[in-house]
């Protein structure tokens, strides 16, 4: 059974606007949280995390929330920029180490 | 790329071969994974490391083995290939986790064909 949930596979956004991508999790052990970017033929890339001790954390563009009772995070790019067209990928912990992936949610920011 | 090489990049393989696929690092972290992606399923934990010799199973562990003898190299095989590894695989890396520093630094990827 999958433990973290992107029900969107995809979105669109046009460029300048907000991107708003969500993360279902049904384990109430979760306490880490990543979103991960991932480019065609490479690696996933760390774009930024919470713990379950605060619902926001803001880096740049990029603000990740966190609400613990109904186990959904999202992330949010404001500004929206073409070169943020990649899929992106939510990620749970129990404990900060072995990390339960989402099926990842394929954004294009149109220009 | 972050002190963490995968090798070889591709392969193809026929069924019933035994695969060995290599990850490297230079970073002297404790942990490293062994993921898979497959469309539909995301990342999905095949195996991981928390040290030389101490392994255990992740959620898709069946049909992979996994040997860490050196803090720097952890292999992934597939002792008798099968159509339905067809995959990527990525290894990864963390250290002890921190607050704002826990997570993986993720490899480049193995794409493996299972013919």
């Amino acid at each position: 059974d999958q433990q973290v949930k992107q029900n969107s596979p995809s979105l669109s956004v046009q460029e300048g606007r907000i991107s708003i991508l969500n993360c279902d999790y049904t384990n109430s052990m979760f306490d880490y949280f990543l979103w991960y970017k991932k480019y065609p033929a490479e690696g996933p890339t760390f774009l930024i995390s919470i713990s379950s001790i605060k619902d926001k954390n803001e880096d740049g563009r990029f603000t990740v929330f966190l609400n613990k009772s109904a186990k959904h995070l999202s992330l949010h790019i404001v500004p929206s920029q073409p070169g943020d067209s990649a899929v992106y990928f939510c990620a749970a912990s129990e404990t900060g180490n072995q990390f339960y992936f989402g099926t990842g949610t394929s954004l294009t920011v149109i220009p | 790329d972050a002190g963490i090489t995968q090798s070889p990049r591709h392969k193809v393989t026929e069924t019933g071969t035994p695969v060995t696929l290599r990850c490297h690092q230079t970073e002297n972290h404790r942990y490293m994974y062994w993921y898979r992606q497959d469309p539909g399923h995301g990342l999905r934990l095949i195996h991981y490391s928390y040290g030389v010799k101490d392994t255990d199973k992740g959620e898709v562990s069946d049909g992979y083995s996994v040997s860490r003898s050196k803090t720097e190299d952890f292999l992934l095989t597939l002792e008798s290939a099968t159509s339905s590894q067809t995959s990527v695989y990525f290894c990864a890396i963390s250290g002890q986790g921190t607050l704002d520093g826990y997570g993986y630094t993720f490899g480049s990827g193995t794409r493996l064909t299972v013919v």
